[in-house]
Formats: structure tokens, C-alpha cells, sequence
């Protein structure tokens, strides 16, 4: 079956310091997402991106972050200078369409020190 | 604020019994509804999607929907030690302006003892 792969699986870090976090969607799907779940609370949705640009975006997603689909295949979360409170697993996600549920990865669980 | 409100349990239900879990949504225009497992440490994995109103049957799941009442349900049969894990509840408001973003509860823990 099809799936959604993250790498790294984990990732620690130094506040102030960049990190990317990479996701290759599933290879026909449309739609991309990314979340996140601090630990012990509700998983977030931080962005959607549909052809090729933002779609949609939360209030967690400031100008800290960005994403790229610099290939047909790759997709990445950029945080540009990390702070203790981004310390979460990150979740990306693919679609067909909006309109379904999506397939998760395994996740990038970030730690920032 | 769309909210997704779940109880977060955690639910304890003998092995073989009926596990039933609830979920409301405040959002009337939301369209679609997903029963999301997530093991700990692991990524929601989708298990079940229901779009209109009444149950929909999935092996030992079975997905309950009131658009009405603004509450969707899951039941699992025949509860199995391997069903304990974080049931999230999912919302999509796709066909407004969303581009099927997921509004989750915080999830309601269950625990299948033997």
C-alpha cells in the first residue's frame, strides 16, 4: 500500500537553528499538509498546499515557517529559527482531494534544546 | 473557533465487549467526518469516513452520524486488546473555503483489558 514517508524520524536541535523537515507524499495525490501534536495534546494543522502554493494556513504558521515543493516529489517544512515550544512530532499528509481523508507519515518527532 | 469536542476517557472496556465512543462538532457546514487510531508514539491512522447522515458498517467499525445533533460516533465490536489506543475524531469543512483541512478532538484514550 502507498504511504506517506518523513525523514528524519527525529531530529534534535538547538534554539535559533534552522530545520528542515522532509516529506514524500504519496506520488498521485494532490493536496499536502502539514500538523503537528505537542506532546499529550490535540494534533494541529499548521498548512495545506495545493498546486503549488499555499492554500491555507493557521495561526501557528508564522513567518518562522515556510514550505517547498522543490521537486515532484519532496516536500518540505522549514522552520527558519526554532524556539523550545516548537518541540513536537511533525505529521505531513497527502490527499486526492480535499474532500477525503488523507494518509498520514510516520511523523518527524523534533526536539529543540 | 470550530471546535471538535471528544470525552478523553480513558474508556476501559473488557475484551469481546462494545467500545463507544462520541464526538460534537460546532461548525454546521462541516462535511465530511473521520475516526482517526493513533497508537502512542505512532501517526493517526484513518479508519473510518462518514459524509452523510445515518451508520456506516466497516468490519467490527461502525460510524454513526447526526448532522442534526452535530455529533458523529464509533462503535467497535468484539473489542480487542490491539483496539487500545487514542481514538481522534476529525472534522473536514471541505466545500466552503477550506482546502480539506482537519479540525481533531484531543482524542479519547481506550483500553481493551483481557
Amino acid at each position: 500500500e502507498p504511504e506517506v514517508t518523513q525523514t528524519p524520524s527525529h531530529q534534535v536541535t538547538q534554539m535559533g537553528q534552522e530545520v528542515i523537515l522532509r516529506c514524500v507524499p504519496i506520488s498521485n495525490h494532490l493536496y499536502f499538509y502539514w500538523y503537528r501534536q505537542i506532546l499529550g495534546q490535540k494534533v494541529e494543522f499548521l498548512v495545506s498546499f495545493y498546486n503549488n502554493e499555499i492554500s491555507e494556513k493557521s495561526e501557528i504558521f508564522d513567518d518562522q515557517f515556510s514550505v517547498e515543493r522543490p521537486d515532484g516529489s519532496n516536500f518540505t517544512l522549514k522552520i527558519r529559527s526554532t524556539k523550545l515550544e516548537d518541540s513536537a512530532m511533525y505529521f505531513c499528509a497527502s490527499s486526492r482531494d480535499n474532500y477525503y481523508g488523507y494518509t498520514f507519515g510516520s511523523g518527524t518527532r523534533l526536539t529543540v534544546v | 473557533q470550530k471546535e471538535v469536542e471528544q470525552n478523553s476517557g480513558p474508556l476501559s472496556v473488557p475484551e469481546g465487549a462494545i467500545a463507544s465512543l462520541n464526538c460534537t462538532y460546532s461548525d454546521r457546514v462541516s462535511q465530511s467526518f473521520f475516526w482517526y487510531r493513533q497508537y502512542s508514539g505512532k501517526s493517526p491512522e484513518l479508519i473510518m469516513s462518514i459524509y452523510s447522515n445515518g451508520d456506516k458498517e466497516d468490519g467490527r467499525f461502525t460510524a454513526q452520524l447526526n448532522k442534526a445533533s452535530q455529533y458523529v460516533s464509533l462503535l467497535i465490536r468484539d473489542s480487542q486488546p490491539s483496539d487500545s489506543a487514542t481514538y481522534l475524531c476529525a472534522v473536514n469543512d471541505a466545500g466552503g473555503t477550506s482546502y480539506g483541512k482537519l479540525t481533531f478532538g484531543q482524542g479519547t484514550i481506550l483500553t481493551v483489558h483481557p
